[in-house]
């Protein structure tokens, strides 16, 4: 079975600081994605990586991914208030016959204060 | 595209009653996923649709929970009776399989409340 972790659970960041969000998954895929979820709203897509050391980078948010250590990062550089939101890592079962279906992780709550 | 669209937004309903969440994909994609969100147990896959057929619905909780997507442009889920603790944000989301990339797109939630 799939498993996903994310770490932390929830990060509390000063404006203007620099953090990581963790997502490491149990078994081999290649394709790894990125939602943001605001209070109250549905899940939106940030980042689709499709390779191993694929990079993207929007604004002040960078995502990376290793397959060879099964862990994704998501980086956020000088945070502001606008990027306060849950963040959800999820991975598909390209490997094990079930490509269409994502597992997600538990998701990293950010809370980014003044 | 309008996205995904799940009617309704909000529903109260008292124990024991049928409910019925509706849910109209993006047009054109050929998945259909139903997922419930908690603060307990997080965001979990309900049930799954490729071309309108079922194809994993081992997250369904229980024989109250049911599924259908009648053709490629609506799927309702169903509880029936409704408890306590199916109250949570039902999810619709869709994506069309292709290459590289399986991107899923969520429609806005609807938010069950059973008393």
């Amino acid at each position: 079975e799939l498993k996903v972790e994310q770490n932390p659970l929830f990060l509390s960041m000063q404006e203007g600081k620099n953090y990581t969000i963790y997502c490491n998954y149990s078994t081999t895929s290649d394709r790894l994605y990125w939602y943001r979820q605001d209070p109250g709203k549905s899940l939106e897509s940030l980042f689709v990586l499709l390779s191993n050391g694929a990079v993207k980078q929007e604004g002040r948010l960078m995502a990376s991914l290793d397959t060879k250590a099964r862990l994704s990062t998501l980086h956020i550089t000088a945070a502001v208030h606008d990027l306060s939101a849950t963040y959800f890592c999820a991975v598909d079962g390209l490997w094990t016959g079930t490509a269409s279906k994502l597992t997600f992780g538990t998701g990293t709550r950010l809370q980014v204060t003044l | 595209d309008a996205g995904v669209i799940q009617s309704p937004r909000h529903e109260v309903t008292e124990m024991g009653q049928e409910v019925t969440l509706r849910c109209k994909p993006i047009s054109g994609h050929d998945y259909l996923f139903w997922y419930r969100q908690t603060m307990m147990r997080g965001l979990e896959l309900l049930i799954y649709f490729n071309n309108n057929v079922p194809i994993d619905d081992s997250g369904m909780p229980e024989d109250r929970f049911s599924a259908k997507m009648p053709n490629a442009s609506f799927s309702t889920l169903k509880i029936q009776p409704s408890e306590p603790r199916d109250s949570a944000v039902y999810f619709c989301a869709s994506s069309l399989y292709s290459e590289p990339a399986n991107e899923q797109y969520f429609g806005p939630g609807t938010r069950l409340t059973v008393t």
